[in-house]
């Protein structure tokens, strides 16, 4: 168990739809990432907060948007969801002392039909 | 841009016997090496990384991985298979995307699957 809670573990929607996952990094971390798990594109780094602000963006989708509250979960909005969107989204987080190292939850199951 | 190359999708090996996933990758700077393995429908676990000093590095679970410089090379070994080994295993490498933020993007390869057999 890394600390990094994530929920929901399954999410099932339809195409067109919004959804909104969440994190809670480990107790400490002021980092957050978000990654996209999928079987064509592979592990694919999305956005990243560091104590509430957005700090570095990978191949995050306009359509997706991310932010990171007072208490430090984050969550990831996906909005006018297609059916390629499906896929594992991970959040990860690190501390200030150990920046260069992530530790991972258990990931987001998204099916779009 | 980082990258990482992982040889074989798919390696298998008998139970006892030695395992050996190999990466490789590309930076412009000196980098930040990792391993994670993901057992099925779970995340991501810190296998064991890289970051400065001693280049054989040992982690979890008995595995052990060596940085080496001129091969540009971060190849993980175990000395003896186990059943409970079987997972998916991912090498990656860290950029400091903004300097000073204690920002660092992984950059993964595409994984390499181990299968054991008994």
């Amino acid at each position: 168990d890394s600390g990094v809670t994530q929920t929901p573990k399954h999410l099932i929607t339809a195409t067109g739809q919004r959804v909104t996952l969440r994190c809670s990094p480990r107790s400490g971390d002021l980092s957050v990432y978000w990654y996209q798990q999928s079987l064509d594109q592979g592990l694919q780094f999305l956005i990243q907060y560091y104590n509430g602000e957005e700090r570095a963006k990978g191949n995050i989708l306009e359509r997706f948007s991310a932010q990171q509250f007072p208490d430090l979960h984050s969550e990831l909005n996906l909005s006018s969801l297609e059916l390629g969107d499906s896929a594992l989204y991970f959040c990860a987080s690190s501390r200030r002392e150990e920046a260069n190292t992530q530790y991972f939850g258990p990931g987001t199951r998204l099916t779009v039909l | 841009a980082q990258s990482v190359t992982q040889l074989g999708s798919h390696v298998s090996v008998s139970e006892g016997a030695l395992v050996l996933l190999r990466c490789n990758y590309s930076s412009s700077v000196p980098p930040y090496l990792f391993w994670y393995v993901q057992y099925p429908n779970q995340g991501l676990q810190l296998l064991l990384k890289y970051t400065t000093g001693a280049t054989l590095v040992k982690g979890i679970n008995g595995f052990e991985a060596e940085f080496k410089k001129s091969e540009t090379s971060f190849h993980l070994t175990k000395p003896s298979a186990h059943m409970s080994d079987a997972a998916e295993y991912f090498c990656a490498v860290s950029d400091q995307v903004n300097s000073g933020a204690g920002s660092y993007q992984l950059t993964f390869g595409k994984g390499t699957k181990l299968s054991v057999i008994p």
